[in-house]
């Protein structure tokens, strides 16, 4: 199986900066890596898929990047706001599922 | 948002009851999967369904079992709940990409308590 490490619990921003998440895999490298945002109390919404011949993704102010040397993604939150705040979830694939790591418990503050 | 919903949505239990929970999907989605979710273990899988009578385990499946009769519903069964089991359940729904599944539509959870 696949593990996943979000290095950081939880993370703190001032309003306007950008926040960058950490996801290491520590096994086989995925086809894909998914991040998820999840609020209190609800289910994961998923935001951005970046697949193994991907180096970026972006989607509006979200950015994901994907090292397979360094066996790592990264997701940039650009411009943060207080609404940004959430934890928000890497996902690696394997055969028919998705191994999902503890989270990173983003705090914008305004 | 995605038509899945999840029955019940919170429950409370004395152990060695059996406990079903229901995902019920509106999408048409191929793949359905049950996760339970806990502090400082994240999101881990315990059965997963790729078709209509077809299931798998996943890496936390010891006492469930999951049955699905129809496309559109997958249940999981505790058969004897035990405190180990109170957790937050989601089932969650997606259809398969070339390397794995693809972005998975999550219901808002079942937590589950077992006394």
């Amino acid at each position: 199986s696949q593990k996943i490490e979000q290095n950081s619990e939880a993370l703190n921003i001032q309003e306007g900066k950008t926040a960058t998440l950490t996801c290491n895999y520590t096994n086989y490298s995925p086809a894909y890596l998914q991040w998820y945002r999840q609020d209190p109390g609800r289910g994961p919404v998923f935001l951005l898929l970046i697949r193994e011949n991907e180096k970026e993704k972006r989607k509006e102010r979200l950015k994901v990047t994907f090292d397979t040397t360094l066996k790592q993604s990264l997701f940039h939150i650009t411009a943060s706001q207080p609404a940004d705040s959430a934890t928000y979830l890497c996902a690696s694939t394997g055969a028919n599922n998705l191994f999902f790591g503890t989270g990173t418990r983003l705090t914008v503050i305004p | 948002d995605a038509g899945i919903t999840q029955s019940p949505r919170h429950k409370v239990t004395e152990t060695g009851t059996p406990v079903t929970l229901r995902c019920h999907q509106t999408e048409n989605h191929r793949y359905m999967y049950w996760y339970r979710q806990d502090p400082g273990h994240g999101l881990r899988l315990i059965h997963y369904s790729y078709g209509v009578k077809d299931t798998d385990k996943g890496e936390v499946s010891d006492g469930y079992s999951v049955s699905r009769s129809k496309t559109e519903d997958f249940l999981l069964t505790l058969e004897s709940a035990t405190s180990s089991q109170t957790s937050v359940y989601f089932c969650a729904i997606s259809d398969p990409l070339a390397g794995g599944p693809g972005e998975l539509f999550f219901g808002e959870g079942s937590r589950l308590t077992v006394l």
